[in-house]
């Protein structure tokens, strides 16, 4: 199947930094990326929809300035968390897809802890 | 409101026992699958079934799905202790290319 890995699996950061995590489609070209928060005991939360070479398209209520999503090439997605705050401490997960594929690929996911 | 709501929210039950999760929605669909997710993991892509579908199989897992009623159900059989992990249903609406809406899930436990 098809396989996708993110990086950092965790990271701690202290309140009013940044942190970029990476996505990575290893075996297939992801010509859709997306981005999900997930809260403890809760349900993923789609953040934002991105096309390689494209403008990520956003959810309503998450802000683009703060989220900044970065879809390069086919096989990289990044999101960079800016000015961080105890409130963004989430689950962060993407996916790829491919063509008509209607099936997505979950990385497994990045534990963000703001201090 | 667009995403799957699931029930129950959680299920516990004894090793060898049937699991039955529902997910019902309100939108037209294109298709709906089913993920599988351990605590603090990625998700797993379990079963697809699409909207001119009834039911599908793979293995211990059998997906209905009821458009009419706009419900599907999974169904494990057999559980074992492994099957403990969360249970989401997840839309995708026709014109929202593969975009998936996520039901709130189903916490499953299966007790050895």
């Amino acid at each position: 199947g098809a396989v996708v890995s993110q990086h950092p699996s965790w990271v701690i950061c202290k309140s009013g930094t940044s942190v970029k995590i990476e996505c990575r489609s290893l075996d297939f070209q992801a010509t859709t990326m997306f981005w999900y928060r997930q809260f403890p005991k809760q349900s993923l939360m789609l953040m934002a929809t991105s096309n390689e070479g494209s403008k990520a398209t956003y959810e309503q209520g998450v802000e683009k300035d703060k989220f900044l999503i970065n879809h390069a090439s086919l096989t990289l997605s990044t999101l960079t968390v800016t000015s961080a705050h105890p409130e963004d401490s989430s689950f962060y997960i993407c996916s790829g897809s491919f063509g008509n594929h209607n099936e997505q690929f979950f990385g497994p996911g990045t534990r963000l802890t703001v201090l | 409101s667009q995403q799957g709501e699931e029930d129950p929210q959680a299920l516990s039950i004894q090793e060898g026992e049937n699991a039955t999760m529902n997910c019902s929605y309100k939108t037209s669909i294109n298709n709906l699958q089913w993920y599988r997710q351990n605590s603090g993991r990625g998700l797993v892509h379990l079963i697809l079934i699409r909207s001119n579908e009834r039911e599908k199989h793979s293995g211990r897992l059998r997906v209905t799905l009821d458009t009419s009623k706009k419900s599907s159900s999974l169904l494990i059989t057999a559980s074992r202790a492994a099957d403990t992990a969360s249970y989401f249903c997840a839309l995708a609406r026709g014109n929202a290319g593969n975009m998936l809406t996520f039901g709130g899930g189903t916490r499953l436990m299966v007790k050895p």
